[in-house]
């Protein structure tokens, strides 16, 4: 069974940096794109980046607000996705979800249930 | 980037209604559009990609059509279980953008 579990959200001050985890199991990690999807409180889905799979050389691609102060990053041994925030700030407050990339089809077909990070003095 | 339009932003229906919800791309998408539900405290759950084709186990009451820059999301007879706000997404390139959310609610 596929499944995704975030940690690593909390509260932290402005100007504050997180690094959020991402455990999968029941696949390999290696063989698929994976994607950091955001949700602030009461607001709608925001695509945060996105790491290729093995094949494609764990490339990445970022959203333009976060920019600069995010960095996705893999450890295969540990089949685990990684979220390194810095300089954050108030609309960075959100719930985090990692989500699996079908393979060859490219569609999110599973999310993990969610971390929350709370930007706040 | 695509811009994703939802339409309408909320709705009321009741048991039973067929619905129906519109994502409208800003340009092209090569069918790359996928529909997500989402519940309230819950991740959102697939439903449909590439426009058309249901996610493993998705109940068949639910379908998508459409092509270009202009799709839809219908439940054929909503249930209970159904009320939740459904999202599209495209996937055709990067930034991957979502619709602003339709919220389905109980009449």
């Amino acid at each position: 069974e596929v499944q995704l579990v975030e940690s690593g959200g909390g509260l932290v001050q402005p100007g504050g940096s997180l690094r959020l985890s991402c455990a999968a199991s029941g696949f390999t990690l290696s063989d698929h794109h994976m994607d950091w999807v955001r949700q602030a409180p009461g607001k709608g889905l925001e695509w945060v980046g996105h790491s290729r799979n093995k094949a494609n050389n764990y490339t990445t691609e970022y959203a333009a607000p976060v920019k600069g102060r995010i960095t996705i990053s893999r450890d295969d041994s540990k089949n685990s996705l990684y979220l390194q925030m810095s300089s954050l700030n108030t609309e960075d407050t959100a719930v985090y979800y990692c989500a699996r990339v079908r393979g060859g089809i490219y569609y999110i077909d599973y999310w993990g249930q969610g971390t929350l990070v709370t930007v706040s003095s | 980037d695509i811009q994703m339009t939802q339409s309408p932003s909320s709705l009321s229906a009741s048991v039973g209604d067929r619905v129906t919800i519109t994502c409208r791309a800003n340009q092209g998408i090569n069918n790359y559009l996928a529909w997500f539900q989402q519940k309230p405290g819950k991740a959102p759950k697939p439903l449909i990609y590439g426009a058309s084709s249901l996610h493993s186990g998705v109940p068949s009451k639910f379908s998508g059509s459409g092509s270009g820059t202009d799709f839809t999301l219908t439940i054929s007879s909503l249930q209970p279980e159904d009320f939740a706000t459904y999202y599209c997404q495209q996937y055709n390139g990067f930034p991957l953008t979502f619709g602003g959310g339709t919220k389905v609610e109980i009449k």
